[in-house]
């Protein structure tokens, strides 16, 4: 069964350090998806990205956060200058149309800043 | 602001009972909805869907029922088991551009 992969499982930086997370959405799928979650909260929309564009973004995605399908399987997001609170299990999601289908979800990189 | 939200944040239950797991959702204009399970550790699993015109869904031991009139969406699992015991969310989305939105998550505890 086709599946959303990221990587790393977990991953732990400095405080101002740059991190990029990875994901492999699944290959038929065009709209990509970041959503994190705060330990024990609930899952929190950050960024939608079709067409090699983002399509809507919440205001969590400011300026240090960034996106891009650098080929033509991977998905990655950047968080620049990490601060403590951006501790969370960050989800990589995957559809095959905008409207009315679930959203794919892979297994998450928890990114713990230190 | 719109939201989802849950009635209980936690449901404990005996092994073979059926489960109902509840969601509130405040905006009207929701066409579609999910529950997602999520174990410990992992990300969120599809389970089951439904359109707003619809009122009821059913899958394999679980069925979702849609109250369009009290904004109220719930999730039924029947003859639940150990491997039932999750965080469950339930998720909307609007027409349009407008991003899958969560609510906060019940855990089911399943008691053997």
């Amino acid at each position: 069964e086709p599946e959303v992969t990221q990587t790393p499982s977990h991953q732990v930086t400095q405080m101002g350090q740059e991190v990029i997370l990875r994901c492999v959405p699944i290959s038929n799928h065009l709209y990509f998806y970041w959503y994190r979650q705060i330990l024990g909260q609930k899952v929190e929309f950050l960024v939608s990205f079709y067409n090699n564009e983002i399509s809507e973004k919440s205001e969590i995605f400011d300026d240090q956060f960034s996106v891009e399908r650098p080929d033509g399987s991977n998905f990655t997001l950047k968080i620049r200058s990490t601060k403590l609170e951006d501790s969370a299990m960050y989800f990589c999601a995957s559809s095959e149309e905008r409207l009315n289908t679930e959203a794919f979800f892979g297994q998450g990189t928890r990114l713990t800043v230190v | 602001g719109e939201s989802v939200g849950l009635h209980l944040p936690t449901l404990s239950v005996q092994e073979g009972d059926n489960s109902i797991i509840n969601c509130a959702y405040s905006n009207s204009a929701s066409d579609y909805f999910i529950w997602y399970k999520q174990e410990s550790g992992k990300g969120p699993q599809f389970i089951i869907d439904i359109r707003s015109n619809m009122d009821k869904r059913q899958g394999q031991r679980v069925t979702v029922l849609l109250n369009k009139t009290v904004k109220h969406l719930s999730l039924q699992i029947a003859a639940t088991q150990p491997g039932d015991s999750a965080v469950y969310f339930c998720a909307e989305r609007g027409w349009g551009n407008t991003p899958l939105v969560f609510g906060k998550g019940t855990r089911l505890s399943v008691i053997a």
